[in-house]
């Protein structure tokens, strides 16, 4: 059974740093792309990164790019967000998952989700 | 960025009623598109991808439509555990976007 265990989030100052983890079980974690996506509360879901199965391409939306850095460990099934200079706007629940691409159709899609971690950035 | 526009923002359907939601894309996705279910406090589920495939263990009331930058969901007849928020997603380019959600609920 495929399982995304998130941890780490909480309460920080905005301008501070936080750093999530995501513990994966169930599959061959080093065969996938993964990814973090988020939801403030109350509203819809927003992709924020990707990372390759090797770690060495990773991609990010504008709004996050130059202040969160995306990680993995494959020997410890594990992926990470290091998230920098937050804001406000950074509050949400963010969700580790594991990404599938359709050779059908050249796109990724997320197929397995944590259950989430909440982030709240306030003073 | 591909825009995802998704309609509508809520329903209620009866139980046994036929559901179906809108997702326009602002370009051609090609099909790229999925569907997610969201229940209350938990997180999202993959229902549909590729536009048509059914993921493994979604019930078959649940199916996928659509081309170029028109698609649609349709819920066969209306459980009441298929309340929920449900977004539509494109993965052709990035940044991966979704639609905005269709909150649906038993009348």
């Amino acid at each position: 059974e495929v399982q995304l265990v998130e941890s780490g989030g909480g309460l920080v100052q905005p301008g501070r740093s936080l750093k999530l983890s995501c513990a994966a079980s169930g599959f061959t974690f080093s065969n996938y792309y993964m990814a973090w996506v988020r939801q403030a509360p109350k509203k819809g879901l927003e992709w924020v990164a990707t990372i390759s199965t090797s770690g060495s391409r990773t991609y990010y939306p504008d709004s996050v790019k130059g202040r969160f850095t995306i990680s993995r460990d494959n020997a410890k099934s594990s992926l990470y967000l290091q998230m920098n200079s937050l804001k406000s706007e950074d509050t949400a629940t963010y969700y580790c998952a594991r990404l599938k691409y359709t050779t059908d159709y050249y796109s990724y899609y997320f197929d397995y989700w944590g259950q989430g971690v909440m982030v709240t950035v306030s003073s | 960025d591909i825009q995802m526009t998704q309609s509508p923002a809520s329903l209620s359907a009866s139980l046994g009623e036929t559901v179906t939601i809108q997702c326009q894309a602002s370009e051609d996705i090609y099909s790229g598109l999925a569907w997610y279910q969201q229940k209350p406090g938990k997180s999202p589920q993959l229902l549909i991808y590729g536009a048509s495939s059914l993921q493994d263990g979604v019930p078959s009331r649940f199916s996928g439509s659509g081309s170029g930058t028109q698609y649609s969901l349709k819920i066969s007849s209306m459980q009441t555990e298929d309340e929920g928020v449900y977004f539509c997603q494109q993965g052709l380019k990035y940044p991966f976007t979704f639609g905005s959600g269709t909150k649906l609920e038993i009348k």
